[in-house]
């Protein structure tokens, strides 16, 4: 079972927006609207951010949101700023008769 | 609030057994799943399986069908905590292991432990 495909990294300015994909295939990604997205600041444990693809947990800014299209998810990061940069994985569901949870192999945001 | 503490050695020799537990707090252990994931140093994050309390002694799990033939995890509602067994450990298994709690469901890991670094080495 390969690990979703992200970008090794993004950029962006102060007040600007990135978006991160998340690719996988019809067996993870594009069979479940079960993808999570976690932030991992450096020596950290990593935080959840998005869950269902789109649903932000209650005390995550509304500048972080969640779309899924086939088999890309993306995150989208809005109004960067500068405690946004971070290592940045997504997560799919893949069913019990496969591998369960696969993540994807992580995007570095600079700010 | 949930909080999760992992806990266990941080150096095991090669084809020993690494063995790690999880103790959890602000919430009861047979009230949801738990996980454990690793993370090979500047690398990324990989799930190793999850137990639930099913009535039985040590609960029930599932693992990565890549990890199966060596992973073992149990838990202990008496203690409110879980463990996680790796045998024939090689260099490959030096990583930071979290344990964390899974919503089943929505299928997402939140609280997270702050991980342990098991290194792997003679």
């Amino acid at each position: 079972q390969s690990a979703l495909t992200q970008p090794a990294s993004v950029s962006g300015s102060p007040g600007q927006s990135v978006t991160i994909s998340c690719t996988g295939t019809s067996s993870d990604v594009g069979s479940y609207n079960l993808v999570s997205w976690y932030q991992q600041h450096p020596g950290k444990a990593p935080k959840f951010v998005i869950h269902e693809g789109s649903q932000r947990p209650s005390g995550i800014s509304d500048r972080f949101s969640g779309s899924t299209s086939g088999t890309t998810a993306s995150l989208t990061i809005s109004g960067l700023q500068s405690e946004d940069e971070a290592e940045y994985f997504c997560c799919s569901y893949a069913g019990t008769s496969i591998f369960f949870y696969v993540f994807g192999t992580g995007t570095k945001v600079t700010v | 609030q949930v909080q999760l503490q992992e806990s266990g050695p941080g150096l095991v020799k090669p084809s020993e057994t690494l063995s790690l537990t999880c103790n959890v707090s602000g919430g009861s252990i047979s009230s949801y799943y738990w996980s454990w994931i690793r993370q090979p140093p500047g690398k990324g994050l990989e799930w190793i399986g999850y137990i639930f309390d099913s009535g039985s002694p040590s609960g029930r799990a599932n693992y990565n069908p890549s990890l199966k033939s060596r992973v073992n995890m149990s838990l202990d509602t008496s203690k409110n905590q879980f463990s996680l067994k790796v045998g024939s450990v090689t260099v490959a298994d030096t990583a930071i292991y979290y344990c964390a709690r899974q919503v089943g469901g929505a299928e997402y890991f939140d609280p997270w432990g702050q991980g342990t670094l098991v290194t792997v080495s003679s």
